[in-house]
């Protein structure tokens, strides 16, 4: 079973306007990390912003935020005044804390940030 | 080094064919991750050393599909008998250790090695 899911295959959003990529989980450990990575064309993945299971505050790192939704199995990224930089394949992840060690991704969601 | 450095970045070899793809975490992280990537698809999980054990190779599809990682540094995964749906991109990744899990604890990837099965 799928346990990241990404319904979003691609995305525009207007060069300075916010934009927000979805991303739903499906686990039934109590303790789990979600990520966000970034995969420009030229391959690498880039760590972006990190929410872990626990925690109370909705995770920011500079012009990302994430929208975790706890019983809703969400947690979005909202990536805020996009820059043509931006555009790229992003990924959701989890990595369920009692169930091994290997991160799950999505199938990711394509953002083209116009001008 | 300052980051995953993996190498070839590209190999084309023929169906049948024997193919090693290496893999040089940053230092001092002593897990380490070996992911394939499809075309449009996310990065799936293949196997996990911690130091020079492979802690979990549940992912690695079949037994034509080997990595070693003797010292616990550096990573080989294996490829014998490739075939065209071996055709990939392989991440490699590393982290500080596999424990916790916490956002100081991320996966840093490497550019991946491409490889094209004729």
């Amino acid at each position: 079973a799928q346990k990241i899911t990404q319904t979003q295959p691609g995305m525009f959003v207007q060069e300075k306007e916010a934009v927000t990529l979805d991303c739903t989980y499906d686990t039934s450990d109590p303790s789990y990390g979600l990520f966000w990575y970034k995969q420009p064309s030229s391959g690498e993945m880039i760590f972006l912003i990190y929410q872990g299971s626990y925690d109370q505050q909705n995770a920011t790192e500079g012009r990302y935020s994430l929208n975790f939704q706890k019983a809703r199995k969400s947690a979005n990224l909202v990536i805020s005044a996009s820059q043509l930089g931006d555009s790229a394949m992003y990924f959701c992840a989890m990595r369920e804390g009692n169930s091994g060690y290997a991160l799950n991704f999505g199938k990711g969601t394509s953002l083209l940030v116009t001008p | 080094g300052a980051g995953v450095s993996q190498t070839p970045s590209n190999k084309v070899t023929e169906k049948g064919k024997y193919v090693e793809l290496r893999c040089d975490p940053i230092s001092g992280h002593t897990a380490l991750y070996w992911y394939r990537q499809s075309l449009g698809q996310g990065p799936e999980f293949l196997i996990y050393f911690q130091g020079t054990g492979a802690a979990d190779d549940s992912g690695l599809p079949n037994d034509r599909f080997f990595a070693v990682r003797p010292e616990g540094s550096v990573s080989t995964l294996k490829i014998q008998r490739t075939e065209r749906g071996d055709s990939a991109v392989y991440l490699c990744a590393s982290s500080l250790s596999s424990g916790a899990l916490s956002g100081a604890n991320v996966l840093t990837f490497g550019a991946g090695s491409r490889l094209t099965v004729l």
